[in-house]
């Protein structure tokens, strides 16, 4: 079975700076997808950024981006300029390609706090 | 209304008591799924649905009892729940078998049981 760790719950980020988020997984899979969703205080669960694992690019959106090491069964999400906005809490989340199966298994996820 | 809706958002209840939430998504999916996420736990993957057919069930217990009268709505029905059971009840839907068939949530319906 598929694993995902975040083994940070915690981070803070002074507001214009960079901060990255870990994330490792546990597969025996060779094709596969991963994800962030941010899910704000009392707020609802956003996609930030996904990635396919047979795609050697790391995925960009905006002020996000990944560094996914397949390797390494790595893949940290990276918030340049970082907004007060951005405070909420990160999950990762990993989708099996196979079959019909659609379950996503998710970390535990990791609290950002944006200092002004 | 647009992307996933879930209603209530807020839901205290007894234990003896039966309550339903629903949820109804507005993006053409058709797949849609329950999580429960509890404090310092990951998410957790209740039950799916595809095309209103029930395709996995994560061995919840029969108090929760899930419903898909159509694409587009879900509800999860509850009876002589337990403390236990207090979390947030997440809905999400999907477009499955397409690209990497992303899901979208609802804002989720704070269950407390007293």
């Amino acid at each position: 079975a598929q694993t995902v760790t975040q083994s940070q719950p915690e981070m803070s980020v002074q507001e214009a700076e960079t901060v990255t988020l870990s994330c490792t997984y546990d597969t025996s899979e060779s094709d596969y997808y991963l994800f962030w969703y941010k899910q704000p205080p009392s707020r609802q669960m956003i996609l930030v950024i996904r990635q396919e694992a047979y795609k050697q690019q790391n995925a960009t959106e905006n002020r996000f981006s990944v560094n996914f090491q397949k390797a390494a069964k790595s893949f940290s999400l990276k918030i340049s300029d970082s907004q007060l906005g951005d405070a909420a809490m990160y999950f990762c989340a990993y989708r099996s390609v196979n079959g019909a199966n659609s379950k996503l298994t998710f970390g535990k996820g990791i609290t950002l706090s944006v200092r002004p | 209304e647009t992307g996933v809706t879930q209603t209530p958002r807020h839901l205290v209840m007894g234990m003896t008591n039966k309550k339903s939430l629903k949820c109804e998504q507005h993006l053409g999916h058709n797949a849609m799924y329950w999580y429960k996420q509890s404090a310092k736990k990951p998410l957790e993957l209740m039950f799916v649905y595809s095309l209103e057919e029930r395709v996995e069930n994560n061995s919840v217990p029969s108090r929760f009892s899930p419903e898909c009268p159509n694409s587009s709505h879900l509800f999860l029905h509850l009876h002589t729940l337990q403390p236990e059971d207090s979390a947030l009840y997440l809905c999400a839907s999907s477009q499955r078998q397409v690209g990497t068939d992303t899901q979208y949530f609802g804002p989720g319906t704070r269950l407390t049981v007293l």
